[in-house]
């Protein structure tokens, strides 16, 4: 069936690391890649995304590369702040359906 | 503008009782879907509603229903709640009912089933 394997969490970080977060997929057909971020007792903010392959979704210094061939979409962002703490989900949406098929998420924990 | 609201944001029920859970989405969107999340976990797909009509339903029991209103609000209903049932509950909108359309999330319905 239609899949997201995320990394599990918590990744722990200081301030201005590097930043990787792995997400693979199995889909039938050319789904639609997302990256959503949930912040502590808030709802899921759309945080990138890319349509199809070879495609790079960036936003807030966030960038992540739709990769057909490893059928990958890993989270990368060059140096982190402690803003940047919350949960990180991909995510996947396919045109033959409605829904979005969600990782199991992975926490982020970045120290001063 | 304003994004996509839901009420309430919080509620405590006990098993066999139901509950509705409402949503009203971003100005000019059509497409109201809703996701359970339990704790620890992704969001799950269960509705998707456009233009007052079901077009998608994720794999949950019939205790799960929903309706979207002529002004593109929506309710979740779920009755003869159980512990399960415990999680947030999510309403996102979207302009279209196109999957290449961006959903845009609500802060979430936090039920609790004791």
């Amino acid at each position: 069936g239609n899949s997201v394997t995320q990394m599990e969490g918590p990744v722990t970080l200081s301030e201005e690391a590097f930043l990787t977060i792995n997400c693979t997929y199995t889909a039938t057909g050319y789904p639609s890649l997302f990256w959503y971020v949930q912040y502590p007792g808030e709802g899921l903010q759309l945080l990138l995304k890319a349509t199809k392959a070879d495609d790079k979704g960036s936003n807030k210094g966030f960038e992540a590369t739709y990769r057909k061939e490893t059928t990958s979409f890993h989270l990368e962002k060059g140096s982190v702040q402690v803003s940047d703490s919350a949960v990180y989900f991909c995510a996947l949406s396919l045109q033959s359906s409605y829904k979005l098929i969600f990782g199991s998420g992975t926490r982020l924990l970045v120290r001063p | 503008d304003a994004g996509v609201t839901q009420s309430p944001t919080h509620l405590i029920k006990t098993r066999g009782q139901h509950v509705t859970l409402r949503c009203s989405p971003i100005s000019g969107h059509k497409s109201v879907s809703w996701y359970q999340q339990v704790l620890g976990q992704g969001p799950q797909f269960i509705f998707q509603y456009y233009e007052k009509e079901e077009r998608g339903r994720g794999n949950f029991p019939d205790r799960f229903s929903a309706r979207q209103f002529p002004n593109y609000s929506s309710e979740l209903n779920v009755n003869a709640l159980l512990l399960g049932d415990s999680a947030l509950y999510l309403c996102a909108s979207s302009a279209a009912s196109s999957v290449q359309e961006t959903q845009y999330f609500g802060p979430g319905t936090r039920l609790l089933v004791l």
